[in-house]
């Protein structure tokens, strides 16, 4: 079974603070995502990857950057916490076929911002 | 704008019975389509994808894609109460990102 797993259940952190949520997959997959998740809004594309040190924003990157120095780790770095980026993140991989088959997601990071 | 809309109810059935979920598409250029499960507090968990128009059946879930109507449902035949939860539909569009509908809750009354 794939693995994605996100650093952090839970976090708190302070209004200003520089964020780190840290995504590993141990699969060997090519494509990398990272989404936040709203009520009322699902899911949303932050930032994406389809390889190493490349990145594409996706529909929301604004606050935000992110970092994909090895294949199996991408970083999704908020430079200055603010409170409306209170969600859950969610990180997701796929194979290289562009993700044909489907994203595997990890548990999540519930973030909440002070 | 690319949009996935769904009813996000609650759809409440009885257990045993047929759910039907829904879900219609903006872009004509998508290929491919999946259903995810989402547990409250959990994260999505892919259920079925599907490519070509018909259907497409994995044990209890039958998938349905008509293209030309651009309509997407999910059937869950003998519905459980552990198939409560949040269903998404996800669509893949023409430049390969995955955008998703907002979700239909169900509940599976026992």
């Amino acid at each position: 079974d794939v693995k994605v797993t996100q650093s952090s259940r839970y976090l708190v952190k302070r209004t200003g603070e520089k964020v780190f949520l840290e995504c590993v997959q141990d699969m060997d997959h090519e494509n990398m995502f990272w989404y936040r998740q709203d009520p009322g809004l699902g899911l949303r594309l932050i930032y994406f990857s389809y390889d190493v040190k490349m990145k594409e924003k996706g529909d929301i990157p604004e606050g935000y950057s992110v970092s994909r120095e090895k294949k199996e780790r991408f970083s999704l770095i908020l430079e200055s916490a603010s409170t409306n980026q209170t969600s859950m993140y969610l990180c997701a991989s796929s194979l290289g076929d562009r993700g044909r088959k489907g994203y595997t997601f990890g548990s999540g990071t519930r973030l909440t911002v002070v | 704008q690319k949009e996935v809309e769904q009813n996000s109810g609650p759809l409440s059935v009885p257990e045993g019975a047929i759910a039907s979920l829904n879900c219609t598409y903006s872009d004509r250029g998508s290929q491919s389509f999946f259903w995810y499960r989402q547990y409250s507090g959990k994260s999505p968990e892919l259920i079925m994808f599907i490519y070509s128009n018909g259907d497409k059946e994995d044990g209890r879930f039958t998938a349905q894609l008509n293209k030309a109507s651009q309509y997407v449902s999910l059937l869950i035949r003998d519905s459980q109460p552990s198939d409560s939860a949040t269903y998404l539909c996800a669509v893949m569009d023409s430049s390969y990102k995955l955008i998703f509908g907002s979700g239909t809750r169900l509940l599976v009354r026992p």
